[in-house]
């Protein structure tokens, strides 16, 4: 069964530091893909990055970028030059398969907090 | 583009009685998921609906549970019976075939 780890249940980081939050995985699927979303307190999950496990470039969207370690399953989410808005809960998330329904598995999450 | 909309956003019920949530898409979204979330947890799965039909239900919904989606567009979520145990954040998403997932703000329901 997949299974998502996130060991960091909250990071603190000065503004304008960069931070990285990690993400271990577990699948015995080949096809995959690794989804990284930010929760404010509001409650909406917000799409940050997608790596599919074809994919042999790191992601990068903005100042989000995924460090894909496939051997050793993990997609660790960088921030660069964060920012006070960037203070959330970020959740790590896996789908089985590229094709069909998404069914991701999240896991715990990371609250970030970032200081002024 | 106006986002994925969730009513009510909260939600009070007594142990026992029955509620109803809804979700609206986005307007050219053909795949709509509803999730759950418990405190200090990820969200999981529930069901999945590609246009109205429903493709797809997780173990973790029982019997008491029902979604529909009539005419492919805006989908409900009712539970029946509720208990305790049900209090939670239900997100609903949607996605054009296989886009990225986008979410509602969701509705959290206590159940007293």
């Amino acid at each position: 069964a997949q299974k998502i780890t996130q060991t960091q249940p909250g990071m603190f980081v000065q503004e304008k530091e960069a931070v990285t939050l990690d993400c271990t995985y577990d699948t015995s699927d080949q096809s995959y893909g690794l989804f990284w979303y930010k929760q404010p307190s509001s409650g909406e999950m917000i799409f940050l990055i997608y790596q599919g496990s074809y994919d042999e470039q790191n992601a990068t969207e903005g100042r989000y970028s995924l460090n894909f370690q496939k051997a050793r399953k993990s997609a660790n989410l960088v921030i660069s030059a964060s920012q006070l808005g960037d203070s959330a809960m970020y959740f790590c998330a896996m789908r089985e398969g590229l094709e069909g329904a998404q069914k991701l598995v999240f896991g715990q999450g990371t609250r970030l907090t970032i200081n002024p | 583009d106006t986002g994925v909309s969730q009513n009510p956003r909260h939600k009070i019920t007594k142990r026992g009685q029955n509620v109803t949530f809804r979700c609206d898409p986005i307007s050219e979204h053909n795949r709509l998921y509803w999730y759950r979330q418990t405190l200090g947890q990820g969200p999981e799965f529930l069901t999945y609906f590609q246009n109205e039909a429903q493709l797809e239900k997780s173990r973790l919904l029982s019997d008491r549970f029902s979604a529909e989606r009539p005419k492919g567009s805006f989908s409900t979520l009712e539970i029946q019976r509720t208990e305790q145990g049900d209090s939670a954040m239900y997100l609903c998403a949607s996605s054009w075939h296989n886009s990225p997932l986008h979410f509602g703000n969701g509705t959290r329901l206590t159940v007293t």
